[in-house]
């Protein structure tokens, strides 16, 4: 079975740091890698995916780097807003067109 | 176009009873999840379906079934609830690809 660790379990960054979570996965993986962001009392929402063939991915402030061959992948927020402050969760495709997602960053960031 | 929808959003269950959540999307999405949040345990899938009248198990089936009569509808059973059912059940959707899943609101379900 799958296994995605995440890290780290929560952080607290001043406006305008970068946070930088990350993910790893131990198993062969499918397809795009994504990224959810989930606000309280709300369901998650895809933030951003990466191709597998590719090793950064960029989408207004969010970036996802990619290390297919360390079976890796991070999500870096530039210039990050208290707007940003949510739980982010990293997720693995597997076989089966099923994902199976990381234990989750609750990250605040601080005016 | 209202999405992926859940109900009840809140539900209070006593050990022993049984009950059924509903999740409804408008989108003709072929693929449907059903998901259990935990707190520090991320999203853990429950059951899901790939088609109209097709549901396989997940990674912690045990004590759910699932039914996909309709293709727009997903249910979730809770045979005997056990305390160890508390959780926020999400419920997903997806079109070709798993990576791209489109969430409801979630359903609070508290077994006493």
């Amino acid at each position: 079975q799958q296994q995605v660790k995440q890290s780290p379990q929560s952080l607290i960054v001043q406006k305008g740091g970068i946070p930088i979570i990350n993910c790893a996965y131990e198993n062969t993986a499918f397809d795009y890698f994504p990224w959810y962001q989930q606000f309280p009392g709300k369901g998650p929402a895809l933030l951003i995916a990466i191709r597998p063939d590719v090793s950064e991915k960029k989408e207004g402030r969010f970036t996802i780097s990619f290390n297919k061959s360390a079976k890796q992948f991070s999500l870096h927020i530039m210039d990050s807003q208290p707007g940003d402050s949510a739980t982010y969760f990293c997720a693995v495709n597997n076989a089966g067109n099923m994902l199976t997602f990381g234990g989750g960053t609750r990250l605040m960031v601080k005016p | 176009n209202a999405g992926v929808t859940q109900t009840p959003k809140f539900r209070v269950l006593k050990t022993g009873q049984s009950m059924t959540l509903l999740c409804a999307q408008d989108m003709n999405h072929e693929y449907m999840y059903w998901y259990r949040q935990d707190p520090g345990m991320g999203l853990r899938l429950i059951h899901y379906s790939v088609g109209e009248g097709t549901t396989a198990k997940g990674e912690v089936p045990d004590g759910y079934n699932v039914s996909r009569l309709k293709k727009q509808n997903f249910l979730l059973g809770l045979e005997s609830a056990a305390p160890s059912q508390t959780s926020v059940y999400f419920c997903a959707s997806s079109y070709l690809s798993a990576y791209e899943q489109f969430f409801g609101p979630g359903t609070r379900l508290t077994v006493l």
